[in-house]
């Protein structure tokens, strides 16, 4: 069985400053992970992905992820943070050698202060 | 490729009323699924199918949770007498299965309100 552990219900940053969202993960098989973002009453709009080639995973609007086997994390950051990032983060798992259903952790709700 | 649609976008309805909610998923993307989303959650598996069967079921998906996918491509997912705890987002979502690595495409969902 899979899961997923996201530290931090919410986060506050201010804007410009550094984006972190932490992701833990849990499969007895190689999983592929995934970070996904949604807008308030939108549905889910994929980050990005690690599907086991590099461990650093670069996505769209300047985030990236680093997959860390030893620590079973995912976390996703940013170097700068703007207003338009503020939105639930969630991170999410699934098996790598069937990719059928994924499963999502809680999610974070990011705020962007002025 | 106008992405995963899905309607009614928002639904209100009594307690004890049957809904249906439709789905359309990318056109040729052969895994179509169904996931529930209540509020401060993370999305929760319903159901899903390849082409026209279903192959995986939630243990969330109570008997009076029904999903179909007759042509394999547009899906449906009807609650019969609900309850107000079906109060809830309904996303759908697809994928192919040739080269799949587990990204799903989501629609915006179809919110239920049950009064």
């Amino acid at each position: 069985a899979q899961s997923v552990t996201q530290l931090g219900s919410h986060v506050s940053v201010s804007e410009g400053a550094l984006v972190l969202l932490r992701c833990n993960y849990s499969s007895s098989v190689p999983p592929y992970l995934f970070w996904y973002v949604q807008y308030p009453n939108q549905g889910l709009q994929l980050l990005l992905k690690y599907t086991s080639a590099a461990t650093l995973v670069k996505g769209i609007n300047g985030f990236e992820a680093e997959f860390k086997k030893s620590e079973t994390s995912f976390h996703l950051t940013k170097p700068s943070a703007h207003m338009s990032d503020a939105a639930e983060y969630f991170c999410a798992v699934s098996d790598a050698g069937s990719a059928r259903q994924l499963t999502f952790g809680s999610g974070t709700q990011l705020t962007v202060l002025p | 490729d106008t992405g995963v649609s899905q309607n009614p976008r928002h639904k209100i309805t009594k307690r004890g009323q049957n809904v249906t909610f439709r789905c359309d998923p990318i056109s040729e993307h052969n895994r179509l699924y169904w996931y529930r989303q209540t509020l401060g959650q993370g999305p929760e598996f319903l159901t899903y199918f390849q082409n026209e069967a279903q192959l995986e079921k939630s243990r969330l998906l109570s008997d009076r949770f029904s999903a179909e996918r007759p042509k394999g491509s547009f899906s449906t997912l009807e609650i019969q007498r609900t309850e107000q705890g079906d109060s809830a987002m309904y996303l759908c979502a697809s994928s192919l299965v040739r080269g799949n690595t587990g990204e799903l495409f989501f629609g915006e969902g179809s919110r239920l309100t049950v009064l």
